[in-house]
């Protein structure tokens, strides 16, 4: 069965902490996507990467950053935490070619105080 | 740029009634559009798709038909279950564009009470 997971659910933080959010997928899928969800905003792409150490800038990638040294993992870094980034985040993965078929995780809810 | 417009819930209904939630969109060009659900304390899960004009997605007792003349792609379910409460967002990939990628609506809560 596919899968996508995330290192937390639940994720409080202080303003000013590097703060890392970790997804894994286990279905040797190249392209993994990290988003952003707000209410009433829908999810925005901050980041994704089509192959280790590729990445690129989504929509929205001020104040982030993300690493992907191996395959099956693909890291969110939020360098300098503001409250501004309390969100729920959201990390997928997908083949090559089908984009549109993403597979979830279930999501870090992040709160920065 | 790219855009998907969405009806904003909360939607509210009763066991077996009918529910249509609206989604219109935007693109430059000949966009793939798609419905996918979250369910509570779930990630994201593709419920249907349409590739072209006129194509009908369905799954699970819910359609939506890809109507190029009026930039729509409403998604439908003729009697929705408790089961079927969830958040449901409207989707499109511009096939052509570089990257691929998916633009999404701001999503629509679905509340079915027995």
């Amino acid at each position: 069965d596919v899968k996508v997971t995330q290192s937390s659910r639940y994720l409080v933080k202080r303003t000013g902490e590097k703060v890392f959010l970790e997804c894994v997928q286990d279905m040797d899928h190249e392209n993994m996507f990290w988003y952003r969800q707000d209410p009433g905003l829908g999810l925005r792409l901050i980041y994704f990467s089509y192959d280790v150490k590729m990445k690129e800038k989504g929509d929205i990638p001020e104040g982030y950053s993300v690493s992907r040294e191996k395959k099956e993992r693909f890291s969110l870094i939020l360098e300098s935490a503001s409250t501004n980034q309390t969100s729920m985040y959201l990390c997928a993965s997908s083949l090559p070619g089908q984009t549109y078929e993403q597979y979830f995780g279930p999501g870090t809810r992040l709160t920065v105080t | 740029g790219n855009s998907v417009t969405q009806m904003e819930g909360p939607v509210t209904l009763s066991e077996e009634a009918f529910l249509t939630i609206n989604c219109t969109y935007t693109a430059t060009g000949y966009p793939s559009l798609f419905w996918y659900v979250q369910y509570p304390g779930e990630g994201l899960q593709l419920l249907l798709k349409a590739t072209k004009a006129d194509d009908k997605g369905s799954n699970k007792g819910f359609e939506a038909t890809y109507r190029k003349e009026t930039t729509s792609f409403h998604l439908e379910k003729g009697s929705v279950q408790v089961s079927d409460s969830a958040v449901y967002f409207c989707a499109l990939s511009d096939l052509g564009a570089a990257g691929n990628k998916l633009t999404f609506g701001g999503g629509t809560r679905v509340l079915v009470k027995p």
